[in-house]
């Protein structure tokens, strides 16, 4: 069945500088691509994603990469602020005929330091 | 705020027992989908109903089942509960399927002691 790895688990960067969050997925079928952020005490809220006809995908000081050749995915926060410190999630979904069926790697703590 | 409302937020209750968790999808959308959260697995997909239908399931244990009904909120049964079942329930919910964007509850914090 479909796998997402997540890399790192935990990343610490000064503010203002970027952060760079990697997941690779192993089922080809899969399709679309949506990075989640958790803030503490609150349930995930999406940030971004991306479909596997698109190669890079932007908004604002967030973007999302895919390289489908190689199946991973990445985040990139530029310039980053305080308020980005929370969990980021990816996820892959794998269309099984009409069941679609979705994988979220394990998650990266982001802190941000001041 | 999401628009989409989970009770109780919090259920504290004993190994053996069986407990009903509820949601109430944002207006308009079709999809619910169940999740539990614990700290070593993770968010970990367990089922999702579409108009009141079961579309897909993932890890969902033969001691959980859920519904969808016709107002569209959707209750998750877990029963002989045990203490690895402690974990933060979410529901969300889309307009359809998995491959649009999917609003997540505040969560059900369930402890089985």
């Amino acid at each position: 069945g479909e796998n997402v790895e997540q890399h790192p688990s935990t990343l610490s960067v000064q503010e203002g500088d970027s952060a760079v969050i990697k997941c690779t997925y192993s089922d080809s079928a899969s399709n679309y691509f949506p990075w989640y952020k958790q803030e503490l005490g609150k349930g995930p809220q999406l940030i971004i994603d991306i479909r596997s006809n698109v190669g890079e995908k932007k908004d604002q000081r967030i973007a999302v990469t895919l390289n489908k050749t190689a199946k991973h995915f990445s985040l990139h926060i530029t310039e980053t602020q305080p308020e980005d410190s929370a969990v980021y999630f990816c996820a892959a979904t794998s269309p099984m005929n009409r069941d679609d069926k979705i994988i979220f790697g394990k998650g990266t703590r982001l802190h941000i330091l001041p | 705020d999401s628009g989409v409302t989970q009770t109780p937020k919090h259920l504290i209750t004993a190994t053996g027992q069986r407990v009903t968790l509820r949601c109430s999808p944002r207006s308009g959308d079709l999809s619910v989908y169940w999740y539990q959260q614990s700290l070593d697995q993770g968010l970990q997909f367990l089922i999702q109903y579409y108009n009141g239908e079961e579309r897909a399931k993932g890890n969902i244990l033969e001691r959980f089942s859920a519904q969808q009904f016709p107002d569209l909120h959707s209750e998750l049964n877990l029963s002989s509960l045990e203490l690895g079942d402690s974990a933060l329930y979410f529901c969300a919910s889309s307009v359809e399927s998995l491959t649009y964007e999917q609003y997540f509850g505040p969560g059900t914090r369930l402890t089985v002691t």
